[in-house]
């Protein structure tokens, strides 16, 4: 059973401060990896996706990598803002049978970026 | 473009009685995708539909959750009775299916249940 864990759990940081978010996955055959936003009382907004042949992706001042074989991937934020601040869900889709494209979610980091 | 719809947005119900959530995907999107999130607990997938196919139920909790997608379109998932344990935030997500590859995918923003 894929179980995806999410480190740190929360991170409070200065404005300006460039930012890694940790997720780690158990079952390393996965289709695809996704990181979400999700704003508060708000639905989840899909920032990232990497199939599991790639090794990154990026937009604007997100980066995700991907280490499909030791189960890993990184959300890099560069130069953090205000705005930033919101929780941060990874998740991966399994490349197994019937099961194939569900999503299974970490817990999320939550992100506070301070003026 | 419009996005993943959800309706309603909150819905605060009894123990016992029977409520009905609805999910309107992206125009097009084959694939869609019901999701659970309970208090303190992470985002569980909960049943997937190709078109009006039920293609994974396997996360459905048990019986008293039926849901469905009459003419590939909208979705609907029904409560019924419910249960303390049904709170929390349901979502619908869903993506385009481009011969068999499975997308991004897209997430509405929720519906808040609330059993008393």
């Amino acid at each position: 059973k894929q179980e995806v864990t999410q480190i740190p759990a929360a991170l409070s940081v200065p404005e300006g401060e460039n930012l890694v978010l940790n997720c780690s996955f158990t079952d390393s055959a996965i289709y695809n990896l996704q990181w979400f936003r999700q704003d508060p009382g708000k639905g989840l907004t899909s920032l990232l996706l990497i199939q599991s042949s790639q090794r990154e992706q990026t937009s604007g001042r997100l980066n995700a990598s991907l280490d499909k074989s030791s189960g890993r991937s990184t959300l890099y934020i560069a130069a953090s803002q205000p705005g930033d601040s919101a929780t941060y869900l990874c998740a991966v889709s399994t490349d197994r049978g019937s099961t194939l494209g569900r999503l299974y979610f970490g817990r999320g980091t939550q992100l506070t970026v301070w003026p | 473009e419009a996005g993943v719809t959800q309706f309603p947005s909150h819905s605060v119900i009894e123990k016992g009685q029977t409520v009905t959530l609805r999910c309107d995907p992206i125009s097009g999107h084959d694939n869609l995708y019901w999701y659970r999130r309970v208090m303190g607990k992470e985002i569980k997938f909960l049943l997937h539909f190709v078109k009006e196919s039920k293609q994974d139920e396997s996360g459905m909790p048990n019986n008293r959750f039926l849901a469905e997608r009459t003419g590939g379109t909208y979705s609907t998932l029904k409560v019924q009775p419910a249960e303390l344990e049904d709170s929390g935030v349901y979502f619908c997500a869903s993506s385009q299916d481009s011969g068999g590859f499975y997308n991004e995918q897209f997430f509405g923003p929720g519906t808040r249940l609330t059993v008393l």
